[in-house]
């Protein structure tokens, strides 16, 4: 089944680090445009990340210089690394693969929360 | 910075059409900008409707188009159905490398 698989969610003190994995079964993920999406309690989506088949990445201002996006082809992982987190980094994260123009598969969410 | 626009919120009658629109502030949205549109219902993750401005999806019902409209990306929803109650964002794709989802708009069948 192809299918992607967030984890490693958790409730973090302000400034501190985490680590989200996002798995993908039924297709190799180097072969596609890989993204994280974010969704604040009770708000929109906001584009966090997106890394290309040939390992560039960019970010938007909001989380440039604090989140590293990357990937492991062994394990056919995605990673989001978070560093110096804040109470707006509160969200669920999800994962989407981006093919054609199409984000067409997202994962069920995980969930970080920000909170001394 | 990038800031895409989507009515917060709209009505339709069972059965009525309406149409959602998607603006930037950067000018006209054109093919250029891939337009995306995606449904979420709560507690789950948003689900693919449309994308490249009018493709669909092998699971879209045909009742969904996307389109440019007047300068904006544009879902129409022709026959609404109680189950379209939902919230529907857009996306655009700026260069290649940026990307910006809308504001939202919450889309009552009443």
């Amino acid at each position: 089944e192809v299918q992607l698989v967030e984890s490693g969610g958790a409730l973090i003190q302000p400034g501190g680090s985490l680590r989200l994995s996002c798995t993908a079964s039924g297709f190799s993920l180097n072969n596609y445009v890989m993204n994280w999406v974010r969704q604040a309690p009770g708000k929109g989506l906001e584009w966090v990340s997106v890394m290309f088949s040939g390992g560039g990445t960019y970010y938007p201002d909001s989380v440039k210089g604090r989140f590293t996006i990357s990937r492991d082809d062994s394990k056919n992982t995605l990673y989001l690394h978070m560093n110096n987190l804040r109470a707006e980094d509160t969200a669920i994260y999800y994962c989407a693969r981006d093919h054609d123009w199409s984000y067409d598969l997202w994962g069920q969410g995980t969930l970080v929360t920000v909170s001394s | 910075q990038t800031v895409v626009t989507q009515e917060p919120s709209l009505t339709v009658s069972p059965g009525g059409t309406v149409t959602l629109t998607c603006a930037s502030n950067t000018g006209a949205v054109t093919s250029d900008y891939h337009p995306n549109w995606f449904q979420q219902k709560p507690g789950l993750a948003p689900r693919a409707l449309t994308y490249d401005t009018s493709k669909k999806h092998s699971w879209t019902p045909a009742r969904f188009s996307g389109s440019l409209l007047g300068g904006k990306a544009a879902l129409t929803l022709s026959g609404a159905q109680p189950e379209d109650e939902a919230e529907y964002y857009c996306l655009l794709f700026y260069g290649g490398i940026q990307r910006a989802f809308g504001g939202g708009t919450k889309l009552t069948v009443l």
